[in-house]
């Protein structure tokens, strides 16, 4: 079964709006999270590594105050894309991995947002 | 800065024939990692490579680790048309702990 939950699938909302998305790690505890963004047909492109109790760490060219990331527990990040807009559109997807080294990643389902 | 080719991007297959994508990085990997994608879905770890010259094989799949662990190869023997989706290579460096570098992927179509 799925490891790592996120929420929502699916966003559609209004340009200027923000929105959270969540990130669980299920059946671990998750000391890091990665937050990725992908457009279509293309690859994984990283934005930020999420730590647990510290500052995220942000990617050359992500802006931290337009996605903001918060990773208060040992199982939950969230991502907050602040004031929306249409060229944010894209399908974001976390993922986690387990404490130890050399430990492979377990994706999220991804959310799929669309910015009118 | 680090980066992990993968090629080619896209192939299309008769269902049967064999299936091979190759990544190289431009730099001493500690680790590799692939990922398979299915169309509107998310990454599926397949596999992970640690040592120089690893071969590891998962069914009709066979994954290898260059001897200078700056390479790698996925080949698919026989290709089904469950086996359509995009592939994803992903290098971990010795400096980024955990954290991934994803080649471009390559997407697979089998025509049955």
């Amino acid at each position: 079964g799925a490891v790592v939950s996120q929420h929502p699938s699916w966003v559609i909302c209004k340009s200027g709006t923000s929105v959270k998305i969540e990130c669980r790690s299920l059946d671990f505890q998750a000391t890091t999270m990665f937050w990725y963004r992908q457009f279509p047909k293309q690859s994984l492109m990283l934005m930020a590594t999420s730590n647990e109790g510290s500052k995220a760490t942000y990617e050359q060219g992500v802006e931290k105050d337009k996605f903001l990331i918060n990773h208060a527990s040992l199982t939950l990040s969230t991502l907050t894309v602040t004031s929306a807009h249409p060229e944010d559109s894209s399908f974001y997807i976390c993922s986690a991995t387990r404490p130890l080294s050399n430990q492979p990643q377990h994706f999220g389902d991804g959310t799929r947002l669309s910015i009118l | 800065g680090q980066q992990v080719m993968q090629i080619p991007q896209y192939q299309h297959v008769q269902e049967g024939e064999d299936f091979t994508t190759y990544c190289n990085s431009s730099t001493t990997l500690s680790n590799i990692q692939w990922y398979k994608q299915r169309p509107g879905g998310h990454p599926v770890f397949l596999i992970q490579l640690v040592k120089s010259g690893e071969v590891k094989k998962q069914k009709r799949l066979t994954f290898q680790f260059g001897e200078a662990k700056k390479n790698s190869s996925l080949h698919i023997t026989a290709t089904q048309t469950t086996d359509v989706g995009t592939y994803f290579c992903a290098g971990v460096t010795p400096s980024n702990t955990g954290k991934l570098i994803f080649g471009q992927g390559t997407t697979l179509q089998v025509k049955p």
